[in-house]
């Protein structure tokens, strides 16, 4: 079955524009996941939904990061007045149910901000 | 900020050989996780252990958890060329067990 996809897989985003990154979850995941990778480091957690609802945000690094999944399938990070730190791979993930299972990732953005 | 730290940081190993790297965590944890990713790509999930547990196998993997050292192995028998991946260990704590803490990764690199 398909898996979690994510588009675009590249960004290229001159500094202050706004960015919208989407991603498809598998069909019937409850939780979704958002993750931030810079360069050579691990994922670094962003924000979790439960069907809609977000229940943490406690990662996005500032209020230009914002992320909404309002009918509790598809999902969308934006990204406001984007600045060079936001260069990093941003990775989506979802699980079925309870928040004990394996994640399953997707292809995850690549978004580069000159 | 990250929780685990895999040691070493990159490996390189022949065609063949088993490769062994180690994830060291902070907090009481529910579960821990260990994740493949191929240049360019997501995570794929390994092989899951919980907290009660002390050794899990799948295929070629064998996982060992010591909950008293906050330490865990992820071993890989036999090695191919397709092994060739960073390896990521991912913490579930108590609290939060839905956030997956993940390492900086080691960097296997397996020779033909």
């Amino acid at each position: 079955g398909a898996g979690v996809s994510q588009s675009p897989r590249y960004k290229v985003a001159k500094r202050g524009q706004d960015v919208a990154l989407r991603c498809d979850p598998i069909s019937g995941h409850v939780s979704l996941f958002w993750y931030q990778q810079a360069l050579g480091q691990g994922p670094e957690f962003l924000t979790y939904f439960q069907n809609e609802a977000q229940l943490d945000k406690s990662g996005l690094p500032s209020d230009r990061f914002f992320a909404e999944r309002p009918e509790g399938s598809v999902s969308t990070l934006k990204i406001q007045r984007t600045q060079q730190e936001d260069s990093a791979v941003y990775l989506c993930a979802s699980s079925p149910a309870g928040t004990r299972d394996e994640q399953y990732f997707g292809p995850g953005t690549r978004l580069t901000v000159t | 900020s990250q929780q685990g730290e895999e040691d070493p940081q990159a490996l390189s190993i022949q065609e063949g050989e088993n490769a062994t790297m180690n994830c060291s965590y902070k907090t009481s944890i529910n579960n821990l996780q260990w994740y493949r990713q191929n240049s360019g790509r997501g995570l794929v999930h390994l092989i899951l252990i919980r907290s009660n547990e002390r050794e899990k196998h799948s295929g070629r993997l064998r996982v060992t958890l010591d909950t008293s050292k906050k330490s865990s192995s992820l071993l890989i028998t036999a090695s191919r060329a397709a092994d060739t991946a960073s390896y990521f260990c991912a913490t579930a704590i108590r609290s939060n067990d839905y956030k997956l803490s993940f390492g900086a990764g080691t960097t296997v690199t397996v020779r033909a």
